[in-house]
Formats: structure tokens, C-alpha cells, sequence
């Protein structure tokens, strides 16, 4: 059983498009992320979610929107995407917000390509 | 602002060699220093962690040494293997909390030659 998973793997989308990925993990995390990594493999947070709450909101444009319907999920929808999106996105899950002995477990990743 | 700074940006080392990783980190509110390991087209995975209140830490090949008063710490890969081949990142986080996060270094990307 996959325990972080996202859909769909692969995202090709004209610029201007508005698209969604959605994460679910079945490890009975209270806390959900999303990160954003970069041509150059820089990992960035963007949003975290703890009890579907929001407690992490990173400087990211307002075309980005995460959404939390349960504890189990967190997805995340784009509005007018642009050419500079074009990335991997990484969900993950761990039972707290981070910490020690708190490891983060990520998803496979939605590699987005904005044409 | 770049809180977690890695090198080196890539490393290649041949197998059986030690591969060397290093970390120097700035917030000292900083508690919480894990490894994180990527395979291509896979996400990252937690490798191994260590707590300033210890200067080192082992895990079968993996050894992390810690430097509090330099703020600096390692990733030490003994015997060096061809599967070891990864994308390998620092990252540091503070005390536990609803704002807590993990900054990630910037990556070193390393290859074992057989």
C-alpha cells in the first residue's frame, strides 16, 4: 500500500489553464505539506495543513490553493498557470508539524509542465 | 533567505571511497537536523537524524557528525555503493510547533562510479 500518494504523476497544461493535484495518505498523519521543487532540485514548503487547519502559508502567489476536505487529504489547485510553475510538486504527511522524531513522508511527486 | 547551506553541489566518488557532505545552518533555534535521501523520479526519504545535544550519530554506513558551536554538520557515506547514487539534502527545523518547518539545503547530487 502506497502511503502518500498524488494524482495524476504527470500534468502538461497550456499557460492559463487552471489544474488541481490531489494528495491522500493513509498513515493517520494529522499533518500535510505541500513543496514545491525546482529545476534545480531546490525543495521549498509552500502549505502546510495541520487537522485541516492551515499553519503554513509560504510567500506563493494567491493562484495557489490548497484545500484540506479531511485529515487524510490535501489538494492543491492552480489558477492561470504559468510558464515559471512548471515543476515538481511533493506532497507530504508526518503525525506532527516538524520536529524531532517527526519524519516527513512524501508522495512520488506531479511533475507539472506549463507550455 | 537560505537558512540551510549544503555543499557540494555535486560529488563523485568511486565505490568503496567515503562520500562527504556538508551542512552549515544559521537560526540557532534549530533542534532538528534530518538527512533526507532522493532517488531520480522519486520523492525524498528520510535517511537519518540527529539532535544538537549529540555530536554524532551512526547508522550502519551513514554517520552524521554535528558541530553546534560552528553550526555545521555531515553526512559522512562510508564504503560508497553504486545504489547509493542520489540526490542527498540537509534540512533543519525548530522546536516543534504549529509554525515549526523544515528548511531544506540546496541538494548534492551524487554519483558512485563502480
Amino acid at each position: 500500500d502506497t502511503a502518500v500518494s498524488q494524482t495524476p504523476k504527470y500534468l502538461v497544461t497550456q499557460m492559463g489553464n487552471d489544474k488541481s493535484i490531489k494528495c491522500e495518505q493513509n498513515l493517520g498523519h494529522d499533518t500535510m505539506y505541500w513543496y514545491k521543487q525546482d529545476s534545480k532540485k531546490f525543495l521549498k514548503i509552500m502549505f502546510s495543513y495541520n487537522n485541516k487547519e492551515l499553519i503554513i502559508n509560504e510567500t506563493v502567489p494567491n493562484r495557489f490553493s490548497p484545500k484540506s476536505p479531511d485529515k487524510a487529504h490535501l489538494n492543491l489547485h492552480i489558477n492561470s498557470l504559468e510558464l515559471g510553475d512548471s515543476a515538481v510538486y511533493f506532497c507530504a504527511s508526518s503525525q506532527n508539524p516538524p520536529g524531532w522524531g517527526n519524519e516527513q513522508f512524501f508522495g512520488p511527486g506531479t511533475r507539472l509542465t506549463v507550455l | 533567505q537560505q537558512q540551510v547551506k549544503q555543499s557540494p553541489q555535486s560529488l563523485i566518488v568511486q565505490k568503496g571511497g567515503i562520500s562527504i557532505i556538508n551542512c552549515a545552518y544559521e537560526n540557532t533555534a534549530f533542534d532538528y537536523f534530518p538527512w533526507y535521501q532522493q532517488f531520480p523520479g522519486k520523492g525524498p526519504a528520510l535517511l537519518i537524524a540527529i539532535r544538537p545535544d549529540v555530536s554524532e550519530k551512526k547508522e550502519g554506513r551513514f554517520t552524521i557528525s554535528f558541530n553546534k558551536s560552528a553550526k555545521q554538520f555531515s553526512l559522512h557515506i562510508m564504503d560508497s555503493q553504486p545504489g547509493d547514487s542520489a540526490t542527498y539534502f540537509c534540512a533543519a527545523s525548530g522546536i516543534r510547533g504549529s509554525g515549526s518547518r523544515l528548511t531544506f539545503g540546496e541538494g548534492t547530487q551524487l554519483t558512485v562510479n563502480p
